[in-house]
């Protein structure tokens, strides 16, 4: 059974960088099969797409903060990550990080999600 | 706002059956296929119906979903109090390039 695991800090301070990595089980990144994504929640809100990774480091983004988000993929760790730059009290969500089939919003797996709350 | 257009809110007794409907548009529910995902507060997202109406392992076959032109739908058939959650739909759009969701739809079992 596929696992995803959601790791960084808790605590971004305003005008930071938001860090976050994905460790994935069970599965490898460099298979080629699927996507690697992140989502969050906003609290008492609904599920915003941010965008996705494949192995290779190909990214699609959503528009709404294509400018401030990176995505990277380590595959010797199994891995990839989310910075999301220049965050403000807004950006306080439950991130979540998921496997995604190619351009289809079809998420099979989800890591448990963990809150980055933005304050200073 | 949301491009796709859900009820905030369905409630049902126990047994019966609910159904949820998504309105799209042409660039993603009428182009791609519906999905609908559960979500348990603090709980992370299940998905529930993917490709328009097919069903993972382990997901009863109490929750369906369909597709007609640019909206799609979950039915719970036979509603049980554990089916109490937010239900998204969600769908790629080709004008984005990206995945969006629903608003979400708070079910209760009364």
């Amino acid at each position: 059974q596929v696992q995803l695991q959601e790791s960084g800090p808790g605590l971004v301070r305003p005008s930071q960088t938001l860090s976050l990595s994905c460790t994935v089980s069970d599965d490898s990144i460099s298979s080629g099969t699927y996507y690697w994504s992140w989502v969050r929640q906003h609290p008492g809100k609904g599920l915003e797409w941010i965008g996705y990774i494949y192995y290779s480091g190909s990214t699609f983004y959503n528009p709404s903060l294509k400018s401030r988000v990176s995505l990277s993929v380590d595959t010797s760790k199994n891995q990839f990550s989310l910075k999301l730059a220049s965050v403000t009290a807004a950006d306080t969500a439950v991130y979540f990080c998921a496997r995604q089939r190619w351009h289809v919003a079809w998420l099979d797996h989800w890591g448990q999600g963990t809150l980055v709350t933005v304050s200073s | 706002q949301s491009v796709l257009t859900q009820p905030p809110s369905a409630s049902g007794t126990p047994g019966q059956r609910l159904t949820i409907s998504c309105s799209g548009g042409s660039s993603n529910i009428g182009s791609n296929s519906g999905n609908w995902y559960q979500v348990i507060p603090g709980t992370a997202p299940k998905i529930l119906i993917y490709s328009n109406n097919r069903r993972p392992s382990g997901v009863p076959d109490r929750f369906s979903g369909s597709k007609s032109g640019t909206s799609a739908s979950l039915a719970i058939s036979g509603l049980q109090s554990e089916d109490e959650a937010d239900y998204y739909c969600a769908a790629w759009d080709d004008s984005l390039n990206g995945v969006i969701f629903g608003g979400g739809t708070k079910v209760t079992v009364l």
